[in-house]
């Protein structure tokens, strides 16, 4: 059964202070490996899809890295604005299995 | 951009009603998706479809059914209400191979039924 872990399940952070969220999968049959941001009471927005180990994308004070394993989704200097539920999403042979988040907290 | 729209972001009903969820999207997406979406279970996926007139279950299908007439509309039916389908509902869409490509999200509805 295809799984993904996300870890950890809440982070509470001060501004600036830089961390990673990771995200664990079944390795067999991967065909992506996607991240989203879901803020309160809103659909989850996409972020990135990563293919293939070592593959890197970036956007503004994110970083989306994949190695065999995992994926980690890097957050540099962060601010309030942040704060959100980030997902990853395995695609699978017909199948998209989602992780349950981690839900990130930036304190001014 | 792509935007998928649900048509309500809150609606409650009653017990035993006939419940019609709508999603459209504007991307000429061939692949729809339905899932609701509970504290600690993450997203679950209820049924999906591949093109106008095919559907497919997903993992938890018992107690709904969908309608897809037409390519960038895609309904989601609950036949008869119960209280533990109270959730939030989520309506993507994605191109051509879904499992390599990312799916957009309409901002759900939130569904109370009562």
């Amino acid at each position: 059964e295809d799984q993904v872990t996300q870890s950890p399940e809440a982070l509470r952070l001060q501004e600036g202070e830089s961390s990673s969220l990771n995200c664990s999968y079944t390795v067999s049959g991967l065909r992506g490996l996607f991240w989203y941001r879901q803020d309160p009471g809103k659909g989850p927005e996409f972020l990135f899809t990563l293919y293939s180990a070592g593959e890197e994308k970036e956007k503004e004070r994110l970083k989306a890295t994949l190695t065999k394993k995992e994926s980690f989704l890097h957050i540099t200097a962060p601010k309030p604005e942040d704060s959100a539920t980030y997902l990853c999403a395995r695609g699978g042979y017909q199948k998209v299995t989602f992780g349950t988040g981690t839900k990130l907290q930036v304190i001014p | 951009d792509v935007k998928v729209t649900q048509s309500s972001r809150y609606l409650v009903k009653r017990t035993g009603e006939k419940v019609f969820l709508e999603c459209v999207q504007d991307m000429d997406h061939e692949n729809m998706f339905w899932y609701r979406q509970d504290p600690g279970l993450g997203l679950r996926l209820i049924y999906f479809s591949y093109d106008v007139k095919m559907k497919e279950k997903g993992d938890i299908p018992e107690g709904y059914s969908v309608s897809r007439e037409k390519k960038e509309r895609f309904s989601l039916i609950l036949e008869s209400a119960s209280t533990n389908q109270t959730s939030m509902y989520l309506c993507a869409s994605s191109f051509e191979e879904y499992s390599n490509q990312p799916q957009h999200f309409g901002d759900g509805t939130r569904l109370s039924i009562l």
